[in-house]
């Protein structure tokens, strides 16, 4: 299993960022998978899933209405459109196989929120 | 939500004793859907421990997990300093999904 995060980097407060996350080595289309954060010196936070083939999606109350989570299953890939970032989305943000726990996680890509 | 407590903060043990690491949560896990995790510096996380006593795979059986309900426990036998990290518990019998806020363990 290999899950590659891409898209991180510096951004104001209330800009926008999309991450992506490729996925191989496992049948991505049946798998459930979400995104997973983590502040700078803090702990990990669950941000959002989604299901494999339904595309039945979750998320933290803090990010509902800001962020979007979807998938493209024909590209292995998941995705994250974050938008009016807040100082408090910086982290660390990893993708994950999910199945209500993360059995595989990528390296992650760093998100930095500010002016 | 379900708030998930771990306890000690930090846990400073010699090579080859025992740690025992608690996870406490504010109502009963559905289906004692409770998973633990390591983390190194610099590294993500790995799943050790899913269904509170089932070792993930390739994890060595020195990592154990027990516990029901509310209370928790992640053991770690015959501890070396490789071991050294954070563990994290995850609760997911419950929306949303939440996670303890570690327990750093330290190797003497």
């Amino acid at each position: 299993v290999q899950l590659l995060e891409s898209g991180g980097g510096l951004v104001q407060p209330g800009g926008s960022l999309r991450l992506s996350c490729e996925a191989s080595g496992f049948s991505f289309p049946t798998h459930g998978m979400a995104w997973v954060r983590q502040a700078p010196g803090k702990g990990l936070e669950w941000v959002s899933g989604i299901s494999g083939s339904t595309t039945d999606t979750y998320y933290i109350d803090s990010v509902k209405g800001r962020f979007t989570v979807s998938r493209d299953n024909s590209k292995n890939t998941m995705y994250l459109q974050m938008n009016s970032l807040r100082a408090e989305d910086t982290a660390v943000y990893y993708c994950a196989k999910w199945d209500g726990y993360a059995h595989d996680w990528g390296q992650g890509t760093l998100v930095t929120v500010s002016s | 939500e379900i708030v998930l407590t771990q306890s000690p903060g930090t846990l400073s043990l010699s090579p080859g004793e025992r740690a025992t690491l608690s996870c406490r949560a504010s109502q009963s896990v559905s289906g004692n859907n409770l998973a633990w995790y390591q983390q190194k510096p610099g590294q993500p996380p790995r799943v050790l421990i899913y269904g509170a006593f089932s070792r993930a795979t390739g994890i060595p059986d020195k990592f154990s997990g027990s516990g029901s309900g509310t209370d928790f426990t992640l053991t770690i036998s015959r501890l070396e300093p490789e071991d050294s990290a954070v563990y994290y518990c995850q609760q997911y019998g419950g929306s949303p999904r939440t996670f303890g806020q570690g327990t750093k363990v330290e190797i003497k």
